[in-house]
């Protein structure tokens, strides 16, 4: 069964610094991925997807992520943070049949000044 | 437009009570999703519907009832739930519930039960 681990269940950078957050996956075929972002209050916005297409996927607002076979990895980052950036970050994969998202168990991303 | 609406966005309700969840999408999406999020914790998926029809359940009380009226419409009623059912219900659509689509989240409705 696929699934994604997010290791750090909260992340701190100061403004301006690479944020790097983590996602390994297990998949016994190839994945589809995604990065979703969350603000207080809202609902979840994808920031960007792997469907085999391409290794290195870049999304909005800055953000990429880079699909590594060898390593079962898919971290999510942004060479710039900026305050706005501060949210709960998802990562996900497809399971089973249909569209089925399993979601990883997020990451807090603070950003200081 | 990349819009799911959801109304409403706030529900507080007694355990008696009947009410319902509303989502909507104007995508000309095929496939609907209802998730349960408690604070701190990742989106569960509750159902599915793709075309329409129910395709997934994820074994959710029958306090909960989906229905989809039609392909941008989808709802949930709730009727004598329990307190430790509030939570954010998040709706969801994609294109046609086939393996990699996007799926696009509304913004939720926030639960308490009483």
């Amino acid at each position: 069964a696929q699934s994604v681990t997010q290791l750090g269940s909260h992340v701190s950078v100061s403004e301006g610094a690479l944020v790097l957050l983590r996602c390994n996956y297990s998949s016994s075929v190839p994945p589809y991925l995604f990065w979703y972002v969350q603000y207080p209050n809202q609902g979840l916005q994808l920031l960007l997807k792997y469907t085999s297409a391409a290794t290195l996927v870049k999304g909005i607002n800055g953000f990429e992520a880079e699909f590594k076979k060898s390593e079962t990895s898919f971290h999510l980052t942004k060479p710039s943070a900026h305050m706005s950036d501060a949210a709960e970050y998802f990562c996900a994969v497809r399971t089973g049949g249909g569209n089925k998202l399993t979601f990883g168990t997020g990451t807090q991303l603070k950003v200081e000044l | 437009d990349t819009e799911v609406t959801q109304t409403p966005k706030h529900l507080v309700m007694g355990m008696t009570n009947k009410k319902s969840l509303k989502c909507e999408q104007h995508m000309g999406h095929r496939a609907m999703y209802w998730y349960k999020q408690k604070a701190k914790k990742p989106p569960e998926l509750m159902f599915v519907y793709s075309y329409e029809k129910l395709s997934i359940n994820e074994s959710v009380p029958s306090r909960f009832s989906p229905e989809c009226p039609n392909s941008s419409l989808l709802n949930l009623h709730l009727h004598a739930l329990q307190p430790e059912d509030s939570a954010l219900y998040l709706c969801a659509s994609s294109q046609d519930g086939v393996g990699g689509e996007t799926q696009y989240f509304g913004p939720g409705t926030r639960l308490l039960v009483l």
